[in-house]
């Protein structure tokens, strides 16, 4: 295992286009966590799993992004009609306890 | 609601010299705090936990509840210790969110 998997590492689309990221955990570990970073922010939280359930739910999470995690496995995170403000960096973290391990994240491009 | 406070945006050392990173934070419960380091070209990774209270690549970082800090120092600055430093809070029980500090870019001049 080489640790939490994202795909695909960049993107670009159109503005008002549909977007999908994947994120592949660290086998062992059942909490999940989408985070959002931009130019010169740390990152910020969007959204977690745990096993399958979504448990919490950023206010950043507009109802245009969903994320899911059907079989407690690998997780998607969707954008629905992509705005220019969507560009920033996705990162997928997974952990066990409070510890969470980052994947190398998806750069999405919004023109 | 809680914040991470990293006041340097950069932080610029001669190798050898001590390196202290400042993080601040406000909560009103009892948090775990971490230190998160981005080299260039790689991935966050987990550097820190407060609680484990471990020297992690001559790091050490101590929790100060009083002044509510948790700074980051090394004695002896390294060239390979460049690289891009987060604070981040985890608030305990009842949430499962880290919040990040902006961070503080750290170059170390050989």
């Amino acid at each position: 295992d080489t640790g939490v998997s994202q795909d695909p590492r960049h993107k670009i689309t159109k503005r008002g286009q549909n977007v999908t990221f994947r994120c592949d955990p660290i086998s062992e570990h059942n909490r999940l966590y989408w985070y959002r970073q931009t130019l010169g922010q740390g990152p910020e939280f969007l959204t977690y799993f745990q096993n399958e359930a979504q448990l919490e739910k950023s206010r950043l999470l507009s109802d245009r992004f969903s994320a899911e995690r059907p079989k407690g496995s690998f997780s998607t995170l969707e954008i629905q009609r992509t705005e220019q403000g969507d560009s920033a960096m996705y990162l997928c973290a997974s952990g066990v306890g409070y510890e969470q391990y980052f994947g190398p994240g998806t750069r999405l491009t919004v023109t | 609601a809680q914040r991470v406070t990293q006041p340097e945006k950069l932080l610029s050392v001669f190798k050898g010299a001590p390196v202290e990173l400042k993080c601040n934070y406000s909560y009103s419960g009892s948090p775990e705090l971490f230190w998160y380091v981005q080299y260039s070209r790689q991935r966050l990774q987990l550097l820190l936990r407060h609680i484990s209270r471990e020297s992690i690549k001559g790091f050490t970082a101590d929790l100060n509840k009083g002044e509510t800090s948790f700074h980051l120092k090394k004695p002896f600055a390294q060239e390979e210790d460049s690289a891009m430093y987060y604070c981040a809070l985890h608030p305990g029980a009842g949430s499962y969110q880290l919040t990040f500090g902006k961070g503080t870019k750290l170059s170390v001049i050989p």
